[in-house]
């Protein structure tokens, strides 16, 4: 069957760095994608990996080990505003998003 | 501001009402989507629209009808619902059916409470 693993809730302190794990099994895999959710608003795209390795983008980076199928989302310099669900979802054969149940991460000052 | 509109954003509906949501998608998007979100689960996705024509049905219950009459506007009726529909449902919208080029793009979801 199709899964994806992440954390249920994480707590971290401002101004340090988190890493939120997700692995995946899919039938065929076309990307991982990662998606922030604010309490009560929309998801917003934050990442997509597709090759292994690491990708940048300011305060978050994003890595991909499609061998493990494992991913992981990284954030720096934490801030409150950084307070929410962080989505991981892996992309099927079919284009379909197979998405985790989510982490909730909990910036403490 | 995503570029997707939902209405209603809340909705509380009896076991026998018929309702309606709608989504609306200002980016020029040719594949739409519904998804429902309940508490501390994943996402599922509902159904799946590419260019107005329905490309997935991800086993779901007859009581949900979806409706897309072009490639801006995306409804999901509603009858005969259960206690156990109550849940975030939340629409999306992407350039086409695809890798990462294609990314989705959310709405902000209606809250909907079958009593």
């Amino acid at each position: 069957g199709q899964n994806i693993d992440q954390p249920t809730e994480m707590t971290a302190t401002e101004g340090a760095i988190v890493q939120i794990n997700c692995t995946y099994q899919t039938s065929g895999f076309n990307g991982l994608f990662w998606y922030q959710q604010h309490a009560g608003e929309a998801p917003t795209f934050l990442s997509y990996n597709v090759l292994d390795g690491l990708e940048e983008k300011g305060r978050f980076s994003s890595f991909l080990s499609r061998s493990k199928g494992y991913s992981y989302l990284l954030l720096k310099e934490l801030q409150m505003k950084d307070s929410a669900s962080y989505l991981c979802a892996a992309m099927d054969s079919n284009y379909q998003l197979i998405w985790g149940a989510g982490t909730k991460l909990i910036i403490k000052p | 501001e995503t570029g997707v509109t939902q209405t209603p954003r809340h909705l509380v509906m009896g076991m026998t009402n018929k309702k309606s949501l709608k989504c609306e998608q200002h980016l020029g998007h040719n594949a739409m989507y519904w998804y429902k979100q309940s508490a501390k689960k994943p996402l599922e996705l509902m159904f799946v629209y590419n260019f107005k024509e329905q490309t997935e049905n991800n086993s779901v219950p007859s009581r949900f009808s979806p409706e897309c009459p072009n490639s801006s506007h995306l409804f999901l009726h509603l009858h005969t619902l259960q206690p156990e529909d109550s849940a975030l449902y939340l629409c999306a919208s992407s350039q086409e059916i695809g890798g990462g080029s294609y990314e989705q793009y959310f709405g902000p979801g209606t809250r909907l409470t079958v009593t």
